[in-house]
């Protein structure tokens, strides 16, 4: 089974520019989520899609982040413009579910690793 | 959800077994216990999570104290694999994993 893809791995560019990082989720999940993790800390939910609904865009700063999960399935992160504190690694996860009373774990990709100089 | 504290990093040597501690004084009774861990470069991995009773799989086993204000985490023969941060989060149904700054861990040969 193939497991979250993300790409690119690796992103580099100069302050003000804009950037955006693609997400697929797993096959079949419903859920999908965009964290933020910043160096030496653990991850921090930026929001959150149930099928093409974002249910949670909470902790998204809306004046420069975007995102979309057209048709249920992948997903796009948009930073426009970036600034030299949006330097961090950008987290795509999937679930099969989001709420209710199982326990749905959650599948990381490998991450897109932002740097704005 | 309750938070959680971890000791920021641990050595464990290879083949020996690792033991995680994890304080979460404030949890609440439907709340379960997750451990994930991160190895370098690569997103967090689901490793285990209990409610109540202690829990074991094919990758470690979860040990849950009576009163549930602390657990931990064992990994049985540790490899240089094993290398990671690991968190601990205590968490409802809901979808929101709280992660904190979790432990370092270094299997050593």
């Amino acid at each position: 089974e193939a497991g979250v893809v993300q790409s690119p791995r690796y992103k580099i560019i100069e302050k003000k520019q804009p950037v955006a990082f693609w997400c697929n989720p797993i096959s079949g999940h419903n859920t999908l989520y965009w964290y933020r993790q910043n160096l030496g800390q653990g991850p921090e939910l930026l929001i959150r899609y149930e099928n093409e609904e974002a249910v949670d865009d909470s902790q998204l700063p809306k004046d420069r982040f975007s995102a979309e999960r057209l048709k249920g399935v992948d997903s796009t992160l948009k930073i426009q413009p970036a600034e030299l504190g949006d330097s961090a690694v950008y987290l795509c996860a999937s679930s099969l579910r989001g709420t209710g009373t199982g326990v749905y774990e959650q599948f990381f990709g490998p991450g897109t690793r932002l740097t704005v100089l | 959800d309750a938070k959680t504290t971890q000791p920021p990093s641990m050595d464990c040597a290879e083949g020996r077994a690792a033991n995680l501690p994890c304080n979460h004084s404030t949890i609440s009774g439907n709340e379960y216990v997750y451990w994930y861990r991160q190895i370098h470069s690569q997103g967090p991995q689901y490793i285990i999570h209990g409610l109540k009773n202690n829990e074991t799989n094919e990758m470690a086993s979860l040990i849950i104290t009576e009163d549930r204000k602390s657990s931990t985490l064992i990994l049985p023969h540790a490899t240089l694999r094993d290398t990671a941060v690991y968190y601990c989060i205590v968490k409802s149904g809901t979808y929101k994993y709280i992660f904190g700054t979790g432990t370092r861990l270094k299997v050593l040969a």
